[in-house]
């Protein structure tokens, strides 16, 4: 167990629809990543937070966002869905000190039908 | 071209086999080497850490990084049925802000009893 928690596990909906993924991170860790993968992409980074602010951006839709909660919990906005969104969605944390060792979750399965 | 390239398998072995994971990349920025496992349907998790150049050991693991040709290998000794998952490499860079990782695209291993 990562101590990294994600819910829910899966998620099923239609094109167009908006949903919400949701992280809580190791206790003590401040750095929350979020990354996609799908069977053509690989693992692809999409954005991290530290310490309730927006840190680093790599690959996010403009029709995805995310925040990072005083709490550090995390949230990981998808609207406007489309059947290419569909994948598995992992956020990780990592602690300052080391910030390139990243616990990931594991993962929420999106399913665009 | 990619940044990180990895032989995407499929490898399959037999239990007790030596089995060796291959990474290239290309770009010299890069300081921290990672290898993650990643069961079917799991989240990644961190098997080996190494910082520059050199080799590192752990149980039947051993992380071997070669700066000088871009080149990084992980070696599996005795691999057993459990060994059975896929491994990723990555990797990051020293930077100011912000810290996330390049990933391969994965090896699939099977080891077969």
């Amino acid at each position: 167990d990562s101590g990294v928690t994600q819910t829910p596990k899966h998620l099923i909906t239609a094109t167009g629809q908006r949903v919400t993924l949701r992280c809580s991170p190791r206790s003590g860790d401040l750095s929350v990543y979020w990354y996609q993968q799908s069977l053509d992409q690989g693992l692809q980074f999409l954005i991290q937070y530290y310490n309730g602010e927006e840190r680093a951006k790599g690959n996010i839709l403009e029709r995805f966002s995310a925040q990072q909660f005083p709490d550090l919990h995390s949230e990981l906005n998808l609207s406007s869905l489309e059947l290419g969104d569909s994948a598995l969605y992992f956020c990780a944390s990592s602690a300052w000190s080391e910030g390139e060792k990243l616990f990931f979750g594991s993962g929420t399965q999106l399913s665009v039908l | 071209q990619k940044e990180v390239e990895q032989d995407p398998g499929p490898l399959s072995v037999p239990e007790g086999a030596i089995v060796s994971l291959n990474c290239t990349y290309s770009n010299s920025a890069f300081q921290y080497f990672m290898w993650y496992r990643q069961y079917s349907r799991k989240g990644p998790e961190l098997l080996m850490y190494t910082y520059s150049s050199g080799n590192k050991e752990d149980g039947r693991f051993t992380a071997q990084v070669d700066k000088s040709s871009k080149y990084i290998s992980l070696f599996i000794r005795d691999s057993q049925p459990s060994d059975s998952a896929t491994y990723l490499c990555a990797m990051s860079a020293v930077e100011t802000s912000g810290s996330r990782l390049t990933f391969g695209e994965g090896t699939q291993l099977t080891v077969n009893p």
